[in-house]
């Protein structure tokens, strides 16, 4: 088995502020992703990765940049946080094709913009 | 594009209760079909996928049928427990590296 760990837990930031967030998996896979997770709306896909120093743009990319300089992990920067955004970013990562082999999901990290 | 749509944003049930949670899809060509579930404080985990028509996909006494015909993949199961309270994603797969979600399920039980 393996793990993803998300850093940090919980982000609390100001407006305009530029936030990076870290995940790190063991798995060894090949493929990590970024998704955004509001009340209501799901997971929106934010940037994928599918092999180091790759980065491929999602749905939502406007506002983020993303960093995979290790196999093992995959940053993602908040550019300009927006006041009074909330949302959890969740970090997953997949051996194969995400859009068919299993995606295995960290616990997230809440962000909350002052 | 693709999209998914889950038209129960909240199903409360006790314990013993069949569950059905709807999920209708909009895709081009032929995707894979997922249901993930998540639990409060963790990410989402994987429940099962199908990727062909009429194929069952089921886990832990949930499944679901892919139907090309209705486009759907509807979540059931005969007698919800508890411990089943999270809530409940389908998502649709490329084939690629892409997989779309649709905006959840939030299933409560009541003991």
């Amino acid at each position: 088995g393996g793990i993803i760990t998300q850093t940090p837990k919980f982000l609390i930031g100001q407006e305009g502020q530029k936030l990076t967030l870290k995940c790190q998996q063991n798995f060894n896979h090949d493929t990590m992703y970024w998704y955004r997770q509001d009340s209501g709306k799901g997971l929106r896909l934010i940037y994928y990765s599918i092999t180091e120093n790759d980065l491929q743009k999602g749905d939502l990319s406007e506002g983020y940049d993303a960093s995979r300089e290790k196999k093992s992990s995959f940053s993602l920067t908040v550019t300009s946080a927006q006041k009074n955004e909330m949302a959890v970013f969740l970090c997953a990562s997949s051996l194969g094709l995400g859009g068919w082999a299993e995606q295995f999901f960290g616990p997230g990290t809440r962000l909350t913009v002052l | 594009g693709d999209s998914v749509t889950q038209t129960e944003g909240q199903v409360a049930l006790s314990e013993e209760d069949f569950l059905t949670i709807h999920c209708n899809y909009s895709a081009s060509g032929y995707p894979a079909l997922f249901w993930y579930v998540q639990y409060p404080g963790e990410g989402p985990q994987f429940l099962f996928r199908a990727s062909r028509d009429k194929e069952k996909g089921s886990s832990r006494g949930f499944e679901a049928t892919y139907d090309k015909g209705t486009t759907s993949f509807h979540l059931r199961k005969a007698s919800v427990q508890e411990s089943d309270s999270a809530v409940y994603y389908c998502a649709l797969g490329d084939m690629g590296y892409k997989l779309t979600f649709g905006t959840g399920t939030s299933l409560l039980v009541d003991p």
